[in-house]
């Protein structure tokens, strides 16, 4: 069965650094999303991206945030300076195209820890 | 976007029909009804969609009135690697069908 890839698995790094996680999504999927579950709290959705720009991104979604898709394969989530709030679960999903009805796949996530 | 409602927490027995009630009231004409399942430390997995009517695979079945403001879930004989939260959600059929989660229901099934 395909799968979306995330790595690495855990990321500690210290308030203030940049963290970059990474995300393989399905191969022939079109729409990416990043995700974000606190411990204890609900999964949040946090931006949306199609056709290389974001379509959609929450309030969470702030400048320090960005999402790149380099190279056709990678899609990855740019924190540029963590702080301890950013603590959390980070799910990258993919879908194969647009419409209500389409079934969404999730990575494994990544657990950034931000000491 | 529609709100959804459903249980905190269920409790079951291992071999159990369990049955999940969530309710939609505004959800609009393109919405569909979908269930994740989510086990601790893991991302959300897809279990089943639908829009109307009994929608059954071979994991769950899913339970739409015609009015389409309340899906019930329905998990046949369940196991103890069935403790998990299941979400329910409504999708918006708009353009980048973004999944918002409520707080889920979590199941515990023991043995």
């Amino acid at each position: 069965e395909p799968e979306v890839t995330q790595t690495p698995s855990h990321q500690v790094t210290q308030m203030g650094q940049e963290v970059i996680l990474r995300c393989v999504p399905i191969s022939n999927h079109l729409y990416f999303y990043w995700y974000r579950q606190i411990l204890g709290q609900k999964v949040e959705f946090l931006v949306s991206f199609y056709n290389n720009e974001i379509s959609e991104k929450s309030e969470i979604f702030d400048d320090q945030f960005s999402v790149e898709r380099p190279d056709g394969s990678n899609f990855t989530l740019k924190i540029r300076s963590t702080k301890l709030e950013d603590s959390a679960m980070y799910f990258c999903a993919s879908r194969s195209r647009g419409g209500a009805n389409t079934e969404a796949f999730f990575g494994q996530g990544t657990r950034l820890t931000v000491v | 976007l529609a709100k959804t409602t459903q249980p905190i927490s269920m409790d079951s027995y291992e071999g159990q029909e369990v049955n999940i009630t969530c309710s939609h009231n505004n959800i609009a004409t393109n919405d569909y009804i979908t269930w994740y399942q989510q086990f601790p430390s893991q991302g959300p997995r897809f279990i089943i969609q639908g829009y109307k009517t009994k929608v059954t695979n071979e994991v769950a079945s899913l339970f739409i009135p015609a009015d389409r403001k309340s899906s019930t879930l329905s998990l046949p004989r369940v196991s103890l690697s069935d403790t998990a939260v299941y979400y329910c959600l409504v999708v918006y059929g708009g353009a980048t069908n973004k999944l918002i989660f409520g707080t889920g229901t979590l199941l515990a099934v023991q043995p």
